[in-house]
């Protein structure tokens, strides 16, 4: 069974950078998924950030491409999610998931981490 | 990109059945067979429901069933249970390797 779990600072200042990790259990990064970020601001929908392949090659959401940067790290078996000049709408519930490949849906899903953008 | 069209909400009573919309564009609910439908508890993770718009993950009640026609993609719960409040969310390729979600739908089971 694959488990992901989000880790990362729940506080992050204005204008600074959000750093968040996602480390995979239960199965290889190394495979054929793609990996994602989704975020959900308090009260609101779903929204795509963008995805990473292990052989690092990465699609981004247009609306925040300028802002992120995704990485993997095979050796920890893990991604990371880096986005830039956060404001206070940034502030959401982030997630990591596993997205099945070609097919473009999510399978698997990290618990959420909030992260709050406030000086 | 904009986000796919669902209604705020909807509502039924228990064993009745319930259909939820989400309308895109030709851009990307129409042009491919790749939307997705997850459901959410409060304070929980999505889930999976249906993929590929009319595949049931293993698990999943075939009582959730999944459709397309045209630029609009609809989930069908039949046979309502209060565990099916929640809020359900659809998701679609949008081509150009993105994909786009839905606002989101809240299920009220009366």
């Amino acid at each position: 069974q694959v488990q992901l779990q989000e880790s990362g600072p729940g506080l992050v200042k204005p204008s600074g950078t959000l750093s968040l990790t996602c480390a995979v259990s239960g199965g290889s990064i190394s495979s054929s998924n793609w990996w994602s970020w989704v975020r959900q601001p308090p009260g609101k929908g779903l929204e795509w950030i963008g995805e990473i392949f292990h052989s690092g090659s990465t699609n981004y959401n247009p609306s925040l491409k300028s802002r992120v940067t995704i990485s993997v790290d095979k050796s920890k078996n893990q991604f990371s999610l880096k986005l830039s000049s956060v404001t206070a709408a940034d502030t959401a519930v982030y997630y990591c998931a596993r997205e099945v490949s070609s097919s473009w849906y999510f399978d698997y899903w990290g618990q959420g981490t909030l992260v709050t953008v406030s000086s | 990109q904009s986000a796919l069209t669902q209604p705020a909400s909807v509502s039924g009573s228990p064993g009745q059945s319930i259909t939820i919309s989400c309308t895109g564009t030709s851009s990307d609910v129409g042009s491919y067979k790749l939307v997705s439908w997850y459901q959410q508890h409060p304070g929980k993770a999505p889930k999976l429901m249906i993929y590929e718009v009319s595949k049931r993950p293993s698990g999943v009640s075939n009582r959730f069933s999944g459709s397309k026609s045209g630029n609009t993609a609809s989930l069908t719960i039949s046979g309502l249970q209060a565990e099916d409040e929640a809020d359900y969310y659809c998701c679609s390729y949008a081509g150009s390797s993105t994909l786009v979600f839905g606002g989101g739908t809240k299920l009220t089971v009366l």
